[in-house]
């Protein structure tokens, strides 16, 4: 595998269900990131993980939780989700985070669906 | 607040040239980005800009200007395979990318 790797890519759940994403990256990176993408609206970020410690968290509702267990891999879990968060959830990787050029590399998303 | 602002979709024709063009008020600036979105797939670099002027790559090319607070991204040559969403991003001054909400650009034949 190479560049960044998303699982499952496509998610439908009831809003009562708990469920995981995953993120991988082979970039040897050490910053991770979780973005929401809805239609027609900007990138909006969700949470940042810099030497795996948490560095931004843009007031993200709880029901979503990150975690980092080391540089290469990033999870969102899922639970009690509503409607309104139906979109595509990308994950990004970049060397570092916060400081300087900061190109970051994108895995393809998880379509999620909340019924 | 922050904010930046391009057009929601535009339309060529194959063989043509296209500007699309991306405006921003933001806290400090540290570069500009542009990637390359095609439906159902990842974001993909396409370039970066830190200072003023032109930087040219094959048939994309994009420009800066820091005092206008504008950038463009000129594609020459239209293919078909050009039809894709193209986001412009700023780095702001603790190094955070603020997106904008892309562009869809439409190739007709």
């Amino acid at each position: 595998e190479t560049g960044v790797t998303q699982t499952p890519r496509h998610l439908v759940m009831g809003m009562t269900n708990k469920k995981s994403l995953k993120c991988e990256q082979h970039l040897g990176h050490n910053a991770m990131y979780w973005y929401k993408q809805s239609a027609k609206k900007p990138l909006e970020l969700m949470f940042v993980y810099n030497f795996k410690e948490q560095t931004e968290n843009n007031s993200v509702p709880s029901r979503f939780s990150p975690e980092c267990p080391n540089s290469s891999h990033l999870f969102l879990h899922l639970h009690t989700l509503q409607p309104e968060d139906s979109a595509l959830y990308l994950c990004a990787s970049s060397q570092e985070s916060g400081t300087g050029y900061n190109e970051q590399f994108f895995g393809p998303g998880t379509r999620l669906t909340v019924l | 607040g922050q904010n930046i602002d391009q057009p929601t979709e535009m339309t060529a024709t194959e063989g043509a040239i296209v500007q699309i063009n991306c405006t921003y008020q933001t806290s400090g600036f540290n570069g500009l980005f542009w990637y390359q979105q095609h439906a159902g797939e990842a974001p993909t670099f396409l370039s970066y800009n830190v200072l003023d002027g032109l930087e040219e790559k094959g048939r994309f090319s994009s420009f800066l200007s820091r005092s206008k607070g504008y950038s463009y991204l000129l594609l020459k040559e239209l293919q078909m395979k050009d039809s894709a969403s193209y986001l412009c991003a700023v780095l702001d001054s603790n190094y955070q990318l603020i997106w904008g909400a892309g562009t869809k650009l439409i190739i007709k034949p």
